[in-house]
């Protein structure tokens, strides 16, 4: 059973524009959600975090917004930039004493010039 | 500094036979945790060291998986009798300390072993 959910595989933005990858999860007991992101042939890297006792975080260009009435979240670009193309996977933990991650399948985005 | 290190980058190898994998986490950083990505799938959690003891293993998939860590430091995911189901990509990832800064701690990630299995 996939506890975190990215339905959508792949998107294409235009430089400039807004991208918005979005990420459902199914276990209540998660509360602490997470962005990687990951390009050919590295590991993935952090991007931004929320707690879910918050809605919104921003860093920079990159906003993350938490629904968790709808265990929904999504990631903001903007402006996206042709660098931003790579796979984004979402992340969840819970009160496990310790990070453990669950991740997504990831979305690849694609920021044409 | 020096991010996260994984050997080898690649690894054929033929169904049944052995193989061990090795990750050099970041210097200082006292958790250590294993990922595997199959095919079209997301990453999957396999093991999580706090030092040199493994709190959860949970994620193992079968008994012929195992891992160590030695020295707060190197650890060695071990496969047996490898099947071709073991091909995926083995990503090691470490944190600074996942006691102190709770399930909040960064994880970084190494590069990945592709492993494929014949």
């Amino acid at each position: 059973d996939q506890q975190v959910k990215q339905n959508s595989p792949s998107l294409s933005v235009q430089e400039g524009r807004i991208s918005i990858l979005n990420c459902d999860y199914t276990n209540s007991m998660f509360d602490y959600f997470l962005w990687y992101k990951k390009y050919p042939a590295e590991g993935p890297t952090f991007l931004i975090s929320i707690s879910s006792i918050k809605d919104k975080n921003e860093d920079g260009r990159f906003t993350v917004f938490l629904n968790k009435s709808a265990k929904h979240l999504s990631l903001h670009i903007v402006p996206s930039q042709p660098g931003d193309s790579a796979v984004y996977f979402c992340a969840a933990s819970g009160h496990t004493g310790f990070q453990k991650l669950v991740f997504g399948t990831g979305t690849r985005l694609l920021v044409s010039p | 500094g020096a991010g996260v290190s994984q050997s080898p980058s690649n690894k054929v190898t033929e169904k049944g036979k052995d193989v061990e994998l090795r990750c050099d986490p970041i210097s200082g950083h006292t958790a250590l945790y294993w990922y595997r990505q199959s095919l079209g799938q997301g990453l999957e959690f396999l093991i999580y060291f706090q030092g040199n003891s493994a709190p959860d293993k949970s994620g193992l998939p079968s008994d012929r998986f195992s891992a160590e860590r030695t020295g707060g430091s190197v650890s060695t995911l071990t496969i047996q009798r490898t099947q071709q189901e073991d091909s995926a990509v083995y990503l090691c990832a470490s944190s600074l300390s996942s006691r102190l800064a709770g399930y909040t701690d960064t994880q970084y990630f190494g590069p990945g072993t592709r492993l494929t299995v014949l």
